[in-house]
């Protein structure tokens, strides 16, 4: 069955430092998508990508974030300049359309110390 | 802007008993309504979704949903549980013409020998 995977599982970064946290959606879904939860929070979403550009973004999407399908099968969330209240599980999802079910990701913990 | 609440963070019950997860959504326009489950260290994966139709939603692993639009809510129900059912249940809503999906707290499901 196909699945969408995340790389890496846990990453450990700096304050300041830039982090690119990986993902490979399943081959045919055309929407991409990026959630994150915070630790004893609620699933937060942070950007809808299709067609090489954003669709939907929400206000946790600020400069420090962007996002890039840099080849055909990956789907990257990039942080500029991590901060300590990035620390968070980031899930990345797909959807075949844009109102179909979204298939998610195991998450990539982030830990920013 | 919508939100979703999960009354329940956790609902302890005792293998092959029934059980009622509860979601109440608000939004000023007609949503789709989702629920997700999460094992340990995987994803979220869909159990079941309401788009139209009939307001009773069967899923996956013999869960139900029934969508009441009057209460705005959307109650997970199963039977009879299992012990491979102990995880965490989220709930989750798209606006008409949104992809982003929001969720619910999350409620935590123990099946107890």
């Amino acid at each position: 069955e196909p699945e969408v995977t995340q790389t890496p599982s846990h990453q450990v970064t700096q304050m300041g430092q830039e982090v690119i946290l990986r993902c490979v959606p399943i081959s045919n879904h055309l929407y991409f998508y990026w959630y994150r939860q915070i630790l004893g929070q609620k699933v937060e979403f942070l950007v809808s990508f299709y067609n090489n550009e954003i669709s939907e973004k929400s206000e946790i999407f600020d400069d420090q974030f962007s996002v890039e399908r840099p080849d055909g099968s990956n789907f990257t969330l990039k942080i500029r300049s991590t901060k300590l209240e990035d620390s968070a599980m980031y899930f990345c999802a797909s959807s075949e359309s844009g109102y179909n079910e979204q298939f998610f990701g195991p998450g990539t913990r982030l830990t920013v110390l | 802007a919508q939100s979703v609440t999960q009354l329940d963070s956790q609902v302890p019950v005792f293998e092959e008993a029934p059980v009622e997860l509860r979601c109440n959504y608000s939004s000023s326009v007609s949503v789709y309504l989702f629920w997700y489950v999460q094992y340990p260290n995987q994803g979220l994966q869909l159990l079941l979704k309401y788009l139209s139709g009939s307001t009773l939603v069967k899923g996956i692993n013999g869960f139900e949903a029934e969508f009441n639009k009057s209460q705005t809510s959307f109650h997970l129900r199963k039977p009879s549980v299992h012990i491979s059912d102990t995880a965490e249940y989220f709930c989750a809503v798209s606006e008409l013409g949104r992809r982003a999906l929001t969720f619910g707290s999350g409620t935590r499901l123990q099946v107890q020998p």
